[in-house]
């Protein structure tokens, strides 16, 4: 119940494309969900995030949709660039505090071509 | 911008010896993480540190991890006696309210 399920492994968009990343989850409990990016060799980045009480955020070309029926939540790039080539990790928690425990998504490897 | 900072960022170590991961977590937060990433897999939690104690840990944090906090910056993760298994990249992170803040992780190599 703790799982967040990920899809697809891996994607290859063309520049100026749009990339989507869909997860679920089943814990009903988590109502904190963020999206990190890796790059290789690197840390986890907080990417953008989402609470439940909105169906959708918007920042720069990322966007997070979600639907909490459903307890489904995706990621769109929009003009997706080869600068956005990089693991993506969806992810929830609890309610962000001081303390958080993130479970993560088992991690979308985007490629984007020229 | 505040970072975490993890040393080494590679580490190779024999079967069966100690290794220390060290970490310096953001200087005003108060929780403390270890997580692992087996290469090419997901991001797995393995424990939290609050208070100078353990506030939670995953079935991974067997007897032979431990954590420490030996002064007011460090935070270490110990792993007693390495197999192969614990071949992976090994993330830091700590928080506050405003949010979570992952090191750039050391690579285990156990050979």
């Amino acid at each position: 119940q703790q799982q967040v399920k990920q899809s697809p492994q891996s994607l290859i968009v063309q520049k100026g494309g749009i990339s989507i990343i869909n997860c679920a989850y089943e814990n009903t409990a988590f109502d904190y969900f963020p999206w990190y990016q890796q790059f290789p060799g690197k840390g986890p980045a907080l990417l953008i995030a989402i609470r439940p009480d909105v169906s959708e955020k918007k920042e720069g070309r990322f966007t997070i949709s979600f639907n909490k029926s459903a307890k489904q939540f995706s990621l769109h790039i929009m003009d997706s660039q080869p600068g956005d080539s990089a693991t993506y990790f969806c992810a929830a928690s609890i309610r962000p505090t001081r303390y958080q425990k993130v479970t993560f998504g088992t991690g979308t490897k985007l490629q984007v071509i020229p | 911008e505040p970072e975490v900072t993890q040393t080494p960022s590679h580490q190779v170590t024999q079967m069966g010896q100690e290794v220390i991961l060290r970490c310096v977590p953001i200087s005003n937060h108060l929780y403390f993480y270890w997580y692992r990433q087996i290469l090419g897999q997901k991001v797995e939690f393995l424990v939290s540190f609050y208070n100078n104690e353990i506030s939670e840990k995953s079935e991974i944090f067997d007897d032979q991890f431990s954590v420490e906090r030996p002064d007011g910056s460090n935070f270490t993760l110990k792993i007693r006696s390495t197999k192969l298994e614990d071949s992976a990249m090994y993330f830091c992170a700590s928080s506050d309210e405003r949010g979570y803040t992952f090191g750039s992780g050391t690579r285990l190599t156990v050979v």
